[in-house]
């Protein structure tokens, strides 16, 4: 069964302490994976697109990147607006004619000043 | 202007209820979607639909029906509601669900928040 785990549940910064969230999936075929931001109380909005290991995205200071069983996104220096709920979803080959997205359960980011 | 917009945004109702919600999206997308996100924030897929044409019907209680007008609009109805729909429903679009995957990109509306009592 297609699976996305993403790790840790929540994780709580300072100012400027560069981190990492975890992304593992398993997928009968990646056809591509998907990062969003999601505020409370908004719905998810999207970050970045990541089509086959060994390709990395940035936007300011995130950094999503790719390998065959896991993704990660870099967090360098964060700030306070860069608190919020980072979620992971995953397209399989198999649902390319459906263009179904399997959500992780999300990752909860406060970055206290 | 607001690309995905749901309404209402907040949604009190008694057990057993029947009740509507409503979304449109005026991207110009040809493919739009209803996801249902738990307490722990795990978002599930529920329904999809292209140019007004079903294409994704998940594990879904027949009491929930989707319709589509047109493919601009994407409406839930939920009959005979049960606590355990109290939840947060999210509509979605994205310009295409098959091609190529920036096609698939979806894009939220702000949710709507039903709580059944």
């Amino acid at each position: 069964e297609d699976q996305v785990t993403q790790s840790p549940e929540a994780l709580r910064l300072q100012e400027g302490e560069s981190s990492s969230l975890n992304c593992s999936y398993t997928v009968s075929g990646l056809r591509g994976l998907f990062w969003y931001r999601q505020d409370p109380g908004k719905g998810p909005e999207f970050l970045f697109t990541l089509y086959s290991a060994g390709e990395e995205k940035e936007k300011e200071r995130l950094k999503a990147t790719l390998t065959k069983k896991e993704s990660f996104l870099h967090i360098t220096a964060p700030k306070p607006e860069d608190s919020a709920t980072y979620l992971c979803a995953v397209q399989a080959k198999g649902s390319s004619n459906t263009g179904k997205l399997i959500f992780g359960q999300g990752t909860t980011l406060q970055v206290k000043p | 202007d607001t690309a995905v917009s749901q309404t209402p945004k907040y949604l009190v109702t008694q057990m057993g209820n029947d009740k509507s919600i409503k979304c449109e999206q005026n991207l110009g997308h040809d493919t739009m979607y209803w996801y249902k996100q738990d307490s722990k924030k795990f978002l599930k897929i529920m329904f999809s639909y292209n140019n007004k044409e079903l294409i994704i019907n998940e594990t879904v209680p027949n009491r929930f029906s989707p319709k589509s007008p047109d493919k601009a609009h994407l409406n839930l109805h939920i009959n005979s509601l049960e606590l355990g729909d109290s939840a947060v429903y999210f509509c979605a679009s994205s310009q295409d669900f098959g091609g190529g995957l920036a096609k698939n990109i979806q894009y939220f509306g702000a949710g709507t928040r039903l709580s059944v009592l």
